[in-house]
């Protein structure tokens, strides 16, 4: 496709369940970043990767978020045993080279409802 | 806490008026990214504009940047219904290989 894509556009699960998100970035952009947003707020920086390697892991809220990237393409994020406060859209980006002076083209977003 | 910052956090403005939307930041910067959001929507990048450059020009938008003031304005001319929308600010800082986005201004233009 042309554009970031997202799946599922909308993920609703109960307490305690795992669930993985997938990223599908633009083809060839090297870099890609995963995002949260909460209703309302800006966007908190969960991780980015270059090609397959994730430098910056630093925004991951808890040991329950990992994120993988394999082939240089397709990126999964997996939280586990989700709790009602990762109710949020989590938000998919890349750019065609990595660094904070590349535009990021952006997913519209997987919206997860945790109840 | 956030490394930019926006305001107003809501502006509500008639069609045809422009509209005016400022970011701070805290630390030095090697460039600032402004981004509009529509609702349940993605951000799309609007323009970038580097630490030695003051002033960039994209069709309607007009974005200023004052380093020593550590901050920048984002202004829509001529706004339109379309125009309707979150938008944010995004800084790194120097070094960093990341982006911190502001919590936005949501812009709603009345017809």
């Amino acid at each position: 496709g042309a554009g970031v894509s997202q799946s599922p556009s909308n993920k609703v699960t109960e307490k305690g369940k795992d669930v993985e998100l997938r990223c599908d970035p633009i083809s060839g952009h090297t870099a890609l970043y995963w995002y949260r947003q909460s209703l309302g707020q800006g966007l908190e920086f969960l991780i980015y990767f270059q090609g397959n390697s994730a430098p910056d892991k630093s925004g991951l809220p808890s040991d329950r978020f990992s994120a993988e990237r394999t082939g240089g393409s397709v990126s999964t994020l997996t939280i586990q045993r989700t709790q009602q406060e990762d109710s949020a859209v989590y938000l998919c980006a890349s750019s065609a080279e990595w660094g904070a002076n590349q535009p990021q083209h952006f997913g519209d977003g997987t919206r997860l409802s945790i109840l | 806490s956030q490394q930019g910052e926006e305001d107003p956090q809501a502006l509500s403005i008639q069609e045809g008026e422009n509209a005016t939307m400022n970011c701070s930041y805290k630390t030095s910067i090697n460039n600032l990214q402004w981004y509009r959001q529509n609702s349940g929507r993605g951000l799309v990048h609007l323009i970038l504009i580097r630490s030695n450059e003051r002033e960039k020009h994209s069709g309607r938008l007009r974005v200023t940047l004052d380093t020593s003031k550590k901050s920048s304005s984002l202004l829509i001319t001529a706004s339109r219904a379309a125009d309707t929308a979150s938008y944010f600010c995004a800084t790194d800082a120097r070094g960093a290989q990341k982006l911190v986005f502001g919590q936005g201004t949501r812009l709603t233009i009345n017809p």
